[in-house]
């Protein structure tokens, strides 16, 4: 099992929808998680993160958090055709507290 | 606040051949990290360093892959001799000292070095 898992799609939502964004992690320990941005041809970038249970809004983005189900999310509001890009899920475990491990990556197609 | 840096940003080699990619993590940060990413498996960590110190190597693929950090300010990594299923995007990604709580767990990532052994 992967420590962190994603669906890796594409998913294609469109424009002015919620894109929801799922990730898993196997590391119960895991104490911090990150939602990272990749646009085609560049370098991930960091949008989110979070490390209390619950959510944690932040402009046209929501990330969750469920540690008892081992579950984070990623839901962004008025999907904009910008947003289109792979969207990386991170998280790191109480052994790899200083590292961080990413899932896949899910592919988000935002359709005008 | 210049971000991570790092060299060559693209570079095409023949199979066999040395080679070394560098990069500079952003001033103060006293972690580095480098990832390989590929289509087919995501992006990996290979090695990090706490204050120039390797501390975690597990992802190196094999003896070929080698990594240092001199300096706070400068680490290399080092594929010898190369070979074509190394050809990939190679991250360089910093972070800063954790002094509350975890707020100072983010990653910071380099523009990548594009590597393709032919």
């Amino acid at each position: 099992q992967k420590e962190v898992e994603q669906n890796s799609g594409p998913l294609s939502v469109p424009e002015g929808a919620i894109a929801s964004l799922n990730c898993t992690y196997s590391d119960r320990g895991s104490q911090s998680f990150f939602w990272y941005r990749q646009y085609s041809g560049k370098s991930p970038e960091l949008i989110m993160s979070i490390y209390s249970n619950g959510d944690k809004e932040d402009g046209r983005f929501t990330a969750q958090l469920n540690k008892a189900s081992q579950y984070v999310s990623l839901l962004i509001r008025d999907s904009q055709p910008s947003d289109s890009a792979t969207y990386l899920c991170a998280g790191n475990g109480l052994q790899g507290a200083q590292k961080l491990v990413f899932g896949q990556g899910t592919r988000l197609t935002i359709n005008p | 606040d210049a971000g991570v840096i790092q060299s060559p940003r693209h570079e095409v080699t023949e199979m066999g051949q040395e080679v070394t990619l560098r990069c500079k993590p952003i001033s103060g940060h006293n972690s580095l990290f480098w990832y390989r990413q590929t289509m087919m498996r995501g992006l990996e960590l290979l090695i990090y360093f706490n204050n120039n110190v390797p501390i975690d190597d597990s992802g190196m693929p094999e003896d070929r892959f080698s990594a240092k950090m001199p300096n706070a300010s400068f680490s290399t990594l080092k594929i010898q001799p190369s070979e074509p299923r190394d050809s990939a995007v190679y991250f360089c990604a910093s972070r800063g000292a954790s002094l509350w709580g975890n707020s100072g767990n983010t990653i910071y990532f380099g523009e990548g070095s594009w590597l393709t052994v032919v």
